[in-house]
């Protein structure tokens, strides 16, 4: 079945970075982008952005400009979502969720915890 | 950006009844709007895409519909499965945005 499934909690220091990956299968991987979408506790949902494992082309949201990078790699049709700079405010549940604009598949989320 | 809200925030329920949720846009979307129902610890579950489009494998139930300027998410007669949170979602626009969310609980 479709399934995206997400690497593990992390706990990080401020001013550090955090790379969470999110490994597709049931579906061809070059086919769908994949976005990624971050939860505060007990907050919303926010988009952070998308990349299009085809052609590697990426749009991200305004807040995270210069701050996140988002890969795949195809060979093991992955992908990566890469955020510099934390702060205490970025720790959340980020999820990868297929599509760029509709989102009909979760991954189960990865916890990132910032603190010192 | 395109800013959603969502009325009410939080409505107590019990099962059977019929349950409604608006959801409005700041600015015209034309009908790139989605609902998805988050359970807790769970990622969230797109229900209804397009306003009024029900995804596969979900209950009747559940409608999506257009008033106007308002965005009406329905369950016809609420099941113990569907105490959660229920987002509205426009994409319209980019970036797509995400309504505050609407909890249902008993």
């Amino acid at each position: 079945q479709v399934q995206l499934v997400q690497s593990g909690a992390e706990v990080k220091k401020p001013g550090a970075s955090v790379k969470v990956s999110c490994q597709a299968s049931g579906y061809s991987f070059i086919s769908f982008g994949v976005s990624w979408v971050r939860q505060a506790p007990g907050q919303g949902l926010e988009w952070m952005g998308w990349i299009t494992p085809y052609n590697g082309n990426t749009k991200y949201a305004q807040t995270f400009q210069g701050r996140v990078t988002m890969t795949t790699d195809t060979s093991t049709s992955t992908a990566y979502m890469e955020l510099r700079s934390l702060r205490s405010d970025d720790t959340a549940v980020y999820y990868c969720a297929r599509g760029e604009l509709k989102f009909p598949v979760w991954g189960q989320g990865t916890l990132v915890t910032v603190s010192s | 950006d395109i800013q959603m809200t969502q009325s009410p925030s939080s409505l107590s329920a019990s099962v059977g009844d019929r349950v409604t949720i608006t959801c409005q846009a700041s600015q015209d979307i034309n009908t790139y709007l989605n609902w998805y129902q988050q359970k807790p610890g769970k990622a969230p579950r797109l229900l209804i895409s397009d306003v009024s489009r029900l995804e596969t494998g979900v209950p009747s139930r559940f409608s999506g519909s257009r008033s106007g300027t308002d965005f009406i998410f329905t369950i016809s007669s609420l099941q113990p499965d569907d105490f959660a949170i229920y987002y509205c979602q426009q994409y319209d626009t980019d970036p797509p945005t995400f309504g505050p969310g609407t909890k249902v609980d008993v």
